[in-house]
């Protein structure tokens, strides 16, 4: 069974610019969960997604937002970037009815912002 | 102060020893915990998942955790080298909205030396 997997891996965008991201849930798994990981801050919600809908969204800016296809296909973009806003981008998919809150990972994009 | 503090390390210890691994919570509505292992250049994959207070061993690897002290510990026996990596503890909790979001630690970066 392939996992869950992320495009582009690494990217370089220079401030002021856009990005976009996706991410291939696991076959069968419907809600998709983006998070970003910085050394200073670890590991950040930033939404969820379930059935093309978002269901959570954690406390970033409003240029940073996302949404979800039918066939449970994820993008995340993130408007006008900042220094600020390089990290690696992680998705995350999780069973369906599944309430504990366990992930599976994509591999990230490593955004760079100069 | 954040909702879930880990002691980033990093940790170095020679190969044979036991690693204890540390976070503590301020949330009481978390009831499911988990442990997440991250290698370098990697997503973070599920290590451990616990649900109530005691004592979860598998293999090598033994959760704990104490709700009362608002506690969770990771002990590695007889560690190997293809132990490094960042280790990050997560939580959430089984509130409506709440429960797809996890709440991780910084992480702590264990080195494991042959």
């Amino acid at each position: 069974k392939a996992g869950v997997t992320q495009t582009p891996r690494y990217l370089i965008k220079t401030r002021g610019q856009q990005v976009t991201l996706s991410c291939s849930p696991i076959s069968g798994h419907r809600s998709v969960s983006w998070y970003q990981q910085t050394p200073g801050q670890g590991l950040q919600f930033l939404f969820e997604y379930f059935s093309e809908t978002q269901r959570n969204k954690g406390n970033f800016p409003g240029r940073f937002s996302g949404r979800q296809f039918s066939n449970s296909r994820s993008e995340m973009n993130v408007s006008t970037l900042e220094l600020g806003d390089s990290a690696l981008y992680l998705c995350a998919s999780r069973r369906a009815g599944d309430l504990t809150g366990e992930l599976f990972f994509g591999e990230g994009s490593r955004l760079t912002v100069l | 102060q954040k909702e879930v503090e880990q002691d980033p390390g990093p940790l170095s210890v020679p190969e044979g020893a036991i690693v204890s691994l540390n976070c503590t919570y301020s949330n009481s509505a978390f009831q499911y915990f988990m442990w997440y292992r991250q290698y370098s250049r990697k997503g973070p994959e599920l290590l451990m998942y616990t649900y109530s207070s005691g004592n979860k061993e598998d293999g090598r690897f033994t959760a704990q955790v104490d709700k009362s002290s608002k506690y969770i510990s990771l002990f590695i026996r007889d560690s190997q080298p293809s132990d490094s990596a960042t280790y990050l503890c997560a939580m959430s909790s089984i509130s409506s909205g709440s429960a797809r979001q996890l709440t991780f630690g910084s992480g702590t970066q264990l080195t494991v030396l042959p």
